[in-house]
């Protein structure tokens, strides 16, 4: 079945800095990756996602890259602000959205004022 | 948006006792829920993916006839955690999806076991 990494587990950067999130996945089926934001005891709230016919996306100060081949994908934060202090996960799925999302491992990051 | 109903929000009960935790679509049929289980500091972790009117598929390492799901209408599962003990404590998240609906998260349930 699919496994998905992420690292780095904690970060932390002044507010105002970039941050970035890695994670790879093992399934070559997988075509659908969203990312999660999750607070602490609430539920996961879908921030940014990105389908495996793009390399790209971005939406605000949020972008999100892939690399299929590599079976990479990345999400950048830029201009970061104390509110985006959360958990963030990436995930892996198939376009169906019947099919069964994993879940990396998290990032808990935190932003300095 | 698309919302998914979770109750309740928190529960407290004492060792073997029953527990049933109920997921709601409540603008949309979702032809598949998702039951997740969270423990603190870590990911959530899929337990079982249920289809409406058919068995549950449950992942490996998780029990069946530990976590009872029934998903017998197209806007209602339940999870039931039987006799349910203190390393059952956690925090369960379903999610919905169907038709042109992406996965939708409940709000969860905290289950406390004393």
């Amino acid at each position: 079945g699919e496994n998905v990494e992420q690292h780095p587990s904690t970060l932390s950067v002044q507010e105002g800095d970039s941050a970035v999130i890695k994670c790879t996945y093992s399934d070559s089926a997988s075509n659908y990756f969203p990312w999660y934001k999750q607070e602490l005891g609430k539920r996961p709230q879908l921030i940014i996602d990105i389908r495996s016919n793009v390399g790209e996306k971005k939406d605000q100060r949020i972008a999100v890259t892939l690399n299929k081949t590599a079976k990479h994908f990345s999400l950048h934060i830029t201009e970061t602000q104390p509110e985006d202090s959360a958990v963030y996960f990436c995930a892996a799925s198939t376009m169906a959205s019947y099919d069964k999302v994993i879940f990396g491992p998290g990032t808990s990051l935190s932003v300095i004022p | 948006g698309a919302v998914v109903s979770q109750h309740p929000s928190w529960v407290i009960c004492k060792s073997g006792t029953s527990v049933k935790i109920e997921c709601r679509s409540l603008d949309f049929q979702a032809t598949t829920m998702f039951w997740y289980r969270q423990f603190p500091k870590q990911s959530l972790m899929l337990m079982a993916t249920s289809n409406e009117g058919s068995k549950a598929t449950y992942e490996q390492g998780v029990e069946k006839d530990k976590f009872l799901i029934n998903h017998a209408s197209l806007t209602l599962s339940t999870l039931t955690v039987t006799s349910a003990h203190p390393e059952d404590s956690s925090f369960y998240i379903c999610s919905a999806a169907g038709g042109s609906q992406p996965q939708h998260f409940g709000d969860g349930t905290r289950l406390s076991i004393l």
